[in-house]
């Protein structure tokens, strides 16, 4: 069964430092999103993107965050400079489209800031 | 405000038995409800999706209900097992399908 898979599973950084957290979306899905999950809060959307583009972010998707596909199979999300707070788990999740159907999420990347 | 409440927040039951969680939500417009299972530190796994025109659908021994008039969804589990353990988060998809997510309710199945 086709699955969306992120990489890394875990991954710990000290504060201000770069990170990149990888997914690879099912391949015919053309809507991408990432959210994340504080621990034990609820999921939050963070953007979507659809046709090399952002179609939507929220008000936690600030200027240190940005998502690009480089290659036309990897999502990325990079924070530039972490900070405490952005300890979560990070899903990447896609659809084939975007007003029906269901949403597979990867199974997260956890980010530990430090 | 839209908004998804989820309830109980958590809930222990034995093994063998059955539950219900519960949803309400104030989104407007409405597209569709999905419930989905997060086991621990694991990703959503989508159980069910319900349409405005959907007042019941089935997936195994999970069956989600929804009332489009007063805003309220449930997930009946029926013959829980320990696998069942994990949480359960009611998410509904508003205008342009944006998807608000509830809490999550914690179930707990204990043999």
């Amino acid at each position: 069964e086709p699955e969306v898979t992120q990489t890394p599973s875990h991954q710990v950084t000290q504060m201000g430092q770069e990170v990149i957290l990888r997914c690879v979306p099912i391949s015919n899905h053309l809507y991408f999103y990432w959210y994340r999950q504080i621990l034990g809060q609820k999921v939050e959307f963070l953007v979507s993107f659809y046709n090399n583009e952002i179609s939507e972010k929220s008000e936690i998707f600030d200027d240190q965050f940005s998502v690009e596909r480089p290659d036309g199979s990897n999502f990325t999300l990079k924070i530039r400079s972490t900070k405490l707070e952005d300890s979560a788990m990070y899903f990447c999740a896609s659809r084939e489209t975007q007003n029906s159907g269901e949403l597979f999420f990867g199974e997260g990347s956890r980010l530990t800031v430090l | 405000k839209n908004q998804v409440e989820q309830s109980p927040q958590s809930l222990i039951i034995l093994e063998g038995k059955n539950c219900t969680l519960q949803c309400n939500y104030t989104v407007s417009p409405f597209s569709n409800l999905r419930w989905y299972k997060q086991d621990t530190g694991r990703g959503p796994v989508s159980l069910t999706i319900m349409t405005f025109s959907e007042n019941t659908k089935s997936n195994g021994r999970y069956t989600a209900t929804l009332d489009a008039d007063t805003k309220q969804s449930s997930l009946h589990i029926t013959a829980s097992q320990l696998s069942d353990s994990a949480s359960y988060i009611c998410v509904v998809a508003g205008g342009y399908n944006k998807l608000i997510f509830g809490a999550g309710t914690r179930l707990a199945v204990h043999p």
